[in-house]
């Protein structure tokens, strides 16, 4: 069962440029975490924001999270090729028993 | 170096032949779990762990067996594989969980099964 959904499925953008991922998610959370993984391999970790944070940075790495509206986002700044990578957000399913990733956005990054 | 190693990392077999993935991890989780990865369906979760001797399944569990008898290990077992597991496992951990918030979790490399 898909907790969280990214939008877009895939993007395409310009070394320099900004990326910009989104998430939706469908039950009340305390937490809610983005992840990366480059081609085949495993995930790692990007950033969590608690649920009472409304933004947060890590370098080049902006997110945001309205509980309102159940959503988050990520921002990328300044992209570079090395950020060509599927990102996923994930947050606990329902019962609170797992963490629920979604289908992941795809972004490529050309030079 | 704080990590999750994952055996074999490559794994072509046949229907039926039993087989199975293990999993370590050497920062004293407590949580660990196995997802498996499909093209177009994402990451689904098969078992999960909370601790030692506590396991439970997540949305996908036919077909696979876990087991944690020690804290560090958590092999995932396939009695009778067939070609629908065709898949890219990966192999979880993160530290104690408290109900519905979870900790950032340390993924394996992979492990690359091909069921003929």
């Amino acid at each position: 069962s898909q907790q969280g959904e990214e939008d877009p499925q895939a993007l395409s953008i310009q070394e320099g440029e900004n990326a910009t991922m989104n998430c939706s998610y469908k039950t009340s959370i305390n937490n809610l975490q983005w992840y990366r993984q480059n081609s085949g391999r495993g995930l790692v970790h990007l950033i969590l924001i608690r649920s009472n944070e409304r933004e947060k940075h890590s370098g080049r790495l902006r997110v945001t999270l309205d509980t309102s509206k159940k959503s988050s986002s990520l921002l990328i700044t300044a992209s570079r090729a090395a950020d060509t990578a599927s990102y996923f957000c994930a947050t606990a399913n329902q019962a609170g028993t797992a963490l629920i990733f979604g289908k992941g956005t795809t972004l490529s990054v050309s030079s | 170096e704080a990590q999750v190693t994952q055996n074999p990392r490559y794994l072509i077999t046949v229907t039926g032949k039993k087989l199975t993935v293990t999993c370590s991890q050497n920062m004293n989780h407590e949580y660990m779990s196995w997802y498996r990865q499909d093209p177009g369906l994402g990451l689904r979760q098969i078992y999960y762990s909370m601790n030692v001797e506590v396991t439970d399944k997540g949305d996908v569990p036919e077909g696979y067996k876990v087991s944690r008898k020690e804290k560090r290990n958590f092999p995932l077992i396939l009695e009778s594989p067939s070609p629908n597991q065709t898949s890219l496992y990966f192999c979880a951990s993160s530290s104690a969980l408290a109900y519905r918030s979870y900790n950032e979790q340390f993924f394996g490399p992979g492990t690359r099964l091909t069921v003929l």
